[in-house]
């Protein structure tokens, strides 16, 4: 399966635990988006790579959250000290980045984080 | 903040029913409107990107128009069959936020 990919599809944590969630984006793809989902909702976009440079933070990305994409293949995003309310589905998108506004973006599966 | 709306939040119907629903997007400063389908435990996937107003753009059963200058788009599914069952996203491209904005998804179900 040549899509994106998102590991782990879940995870369940305590409060205050850290968590780290990896995203293997198509792989000639050269921009990475990172979205977090919660109920009743649809995707919020948190931040995004050109290749290996962060481009974008939204205002929902707490200093408690980081993400990297070191060689500008794949993407880990980390959450510290985690909360109740980062409890939802993070979900991950790759495109080729040949337009912002019309290129398709390719989802993962997500990963649903449950938050005790 | 950018508002986009979908109704309805969700909606059940028989096979073989036809069905529509809408997009509801900022009319000022549009770049681009996409829709995705996204099956329970299964990734978004990418039905359609409009960009003009009066877009229309078809796959199979299912339809999309565009009105740019009214802010909104219809999603139109033809004899709607259960693999239809799926929460349909759309999501608006502006040229301030630069990013795609989502509304919450109508959620269909398609009753055998």
């Amino acid at each position: 399966d040549t899509g994106v990919s998102q590991n782990p599809r879940h995870k369940i944590t305590k409060r205050g635990q850290n968590v780290t969630f990896r995203c293997d984006p198509i792989s000639e793809h050269n921009r990475l988006y990172w979205y977090r989902q919660t109920l009743g909702q649809g995707p919020e976009f948190l931040t995004y790579f050109q290749n290996e440079a962060q481009l974008e933070k939204s205002r929902l990305l707490s200093d408690r959250f980081s993400a990297e994409r070191p060689k500008g293949s794949f993407s880990t995003l980390e959450i510290q000290r985690t909360e109740q309310g980062d409890s939802a589905m993070y979900l991950c998108a790759s495109t080729l980045g040949l337009a912002d506004d019309t290129d398709t973006q390719y989802f993962g599966p997500g990963t649903r984080l449950t938050v005790l | 903040i950018l508002n986009v709306e979908q109704s309805p939040q969700s909606l059940h119907v028989q096979e073989g029913d036809s069905t529509n629903f809408t997009c509801s997007f900022p009319s000022s400063n549009f770049y681009a409107l996409h829709w995705y389908r996204w099956e329970t435990a299964k990734s978004p996937e990418a039905l359609f990107v409009m960009t003009l107003n009066g877009d229309e753009k078809k796959k199979g059963r299912i339809s999309a128009t565009l009105n740019t200058k009214e802010g909104y788009s219809y999603l139109y599914i033809k004899g709607s069959q259960p693999e239809d069952s799926a929460t349909y996203l759309c999501a608006f491209f502006s040229g301030s936020a630069r990013q795609l904005t989502f509304g919450s998804g109508t959620q269909l179900t398609v009753l055998p």
